[in-house]
């Protein structure tokens, strides 16, 4: 199985700040990566696809990059109302595994 | 607009069966996959399959296969997902997902509860 390390696992900012998550591969994904936000006692929420499609209805101070196995989800201007775990999923291989998330806290 | 509907809390005890419905509205059901994603209590997310409503083939996670079975019903454009032998470490969060091309996740329902105990 393909396997995702995020990092960090808790990232502590303020609002307005730039915030720069990572996602590794353990192997060659080529750009099969989605990113999802969940807020407590909720469903995951589509980020990005295609590691740097943003998906409709997100606001554009998200951004992704990357390929192969290298990836990043950044938050260009901290909001109140993100505050929430991120994951990432790798689409390019059975079983389309997950990160292990990267919780986002108030400093 | 695109939703999913899924069934109620369910209390089983181990060595059960259960049965999860996703009933989906807005979309023509046939043209998307549907995804099966389970969450522990506290834990992160863990992809269990998918299936095609077009044409009934599924593919399931290995930790599951021969307990998982995952269906549709186009007449009602509902899908299902059973899971049996159950075991307490499969008490979870259980969503069903609209899978759009890539095979990420685009629309989901708002999760089931599954509790195992005996």
């Amino acid at each position: 199985d393909i396997q995702l390390t995020q990092s960090p696992s808790v990232l502590s900012a303020f609002v307005g700040d730039r915030v720069t998550i990572t996602c590794r591969a353990s192997q060659d994904i080529g750009s099969f990566l989605a990113w999802y936000q969940q807020k407590p006692g909720k469903a995951p929420n589509l980020l990005i696809y295609a590691a740097s499609i943003l998906q409709s209805g997100v606001p554009s101070r998200f951004s992704g990059r990357g390929s192969g196995t290298e990836f990043t989800l950044t938050i260009a201007s901290l909001q109140p109302e993100d505050f929430a775990t991120y994951y990432c999923q790798q689409l390019n291989r059975y079983p389309l595994t997950f990160g292990g998330g990267t919780k986002v806290e108030i400093k | 607009q695109v939703l999913l509907v899924q069934s109620g809390p369910e209390l089983k005890k181990p060595g059960a069966s259960v049965k999860v419905s996703c009933k989906t509205f807005g979309y023509t059901f046939s043209t998307y996959g549907l995804s099966w994603v389970r969450q522990a209590p506290g834990q992160g997310l863990e992809w269990m399959g998918w299936i095609s409503p077009f044409n009934g083939n599924a593919n399931y996670t290995q930790s599951l296969q021969g307990r998982v079975t995952m269906t549709t019903d186009t007449s009602t454009s509902t899908a299902y997902m059973e899971l049996r032998s159950l075991r307490s470490d499969d008490t979870a969060v259980y969503y069903c997902a609209r899978r759009p091309p890539d095979g990420s996740g685009d629309y989901w329902g708002q999760g089931t509860l599954v509790t195992v105990s005996s």
